[in-house]
């Protein structure tokens, strides 16, 4: 069965800091996608990156980056330099390929405070 | 601008009796779904909708019905028969996987359901 774990339910930081959430997941298939979704107070969830099982290049978008290590089944993303506007609940979810169910994590809630 | 509209935002129920949420897009997704959030839970899974006029059971469709008459409308009804219905309800919608599209979920903003 397939399942994401994010164990943080909640983290704080002050702005500036770096921050890093984890997420690991569970899988049989041997291709699959992982994905990261940004909740704002609006409600909607934004997507922000997804990741192929084959592809474990790391990824850098601005101040945000995405380590992928199939080693350890984990996809973390990290914020550099922190800002009030990164508060949010970000999800990590992952998806078979040529499926339709994404599964999500339980998220975990950034607080940045200035 | 291209996006998903969900309808109501806020909506109050009492018990027993049904409701039908919104979802409408106008992205031209084949792909449709509805997920419930609740608090420390993530998402799960209620319905989703690969085509017009077909739909599939998600993980937790009990007590929930859908309908995909045409490909912009995604209509959830919760029913009395789900027992604990008090959540927020996701609509979101999904490009194919061929490239440059990368199969990522665009959502709605939610609707907020609370029986009394």
């Amino acid at each position: 069965a397939q399942k994401v774990t994010q164990a943080q339910t909640e983290i704080s930081v002050v702005e500036k800091e770096d921050v890093t959430l984890d997420c690991v997941y569970e899988t049989r298939d041997t291709t699959y996608y992982l994905f990261w979704y940004k909740q704002p107070p609006s409600g909607e969830l934004v997507f922000l990156i997804r990741r192929n099982s084959f592809d474990e290049q790391n990824e850098i978008s601005g101040r945000y980056s995405w380590n992928f290590q199939k080693s350890t089944s984990s996809f973390n993303f990290t914020i550099t330099a922190s800002q009030v506007v990164d508060s949010a609940v970000y999800f990590c979810a992952l998806r078979d390929t040529g499926g339709f169910k994404t599964i999500f994590g339980a998220g975990t809630r950034l607080f940045v405070k200035a | 601008d291209g996006g998903i509209t969900q309808s109501p935002k806020y909506l109050f129920r009492k018990e027993g009796q049904n409701v039908t949420l919104s979802c409408e897009q106008n992205l031209n997704h084949d792909a449709m779904y509805w997920y419930r959030q609740d608090p420390g839970q993530g998402l799960r899974l209620i319905y989703y909708s690969q085509i017009v006029n077909d739909f599939q059971k998600g993980d937790i469709a009990e007590g929930y019905s859908v309908s995909r008459e045409k490909k912009e409308s995604f209509p959830l009804t919760v029913t009395s028969a789900q027992k604990n219905p008090t959540a927020f309800y996701l609509c979101a919608s999904s490009t194919p996987e061929i490239a440059p599209n990368t199969g990522e979920l665009f959502f709605g903003e939610g609707s907020r359901l609370t029986v009394l």
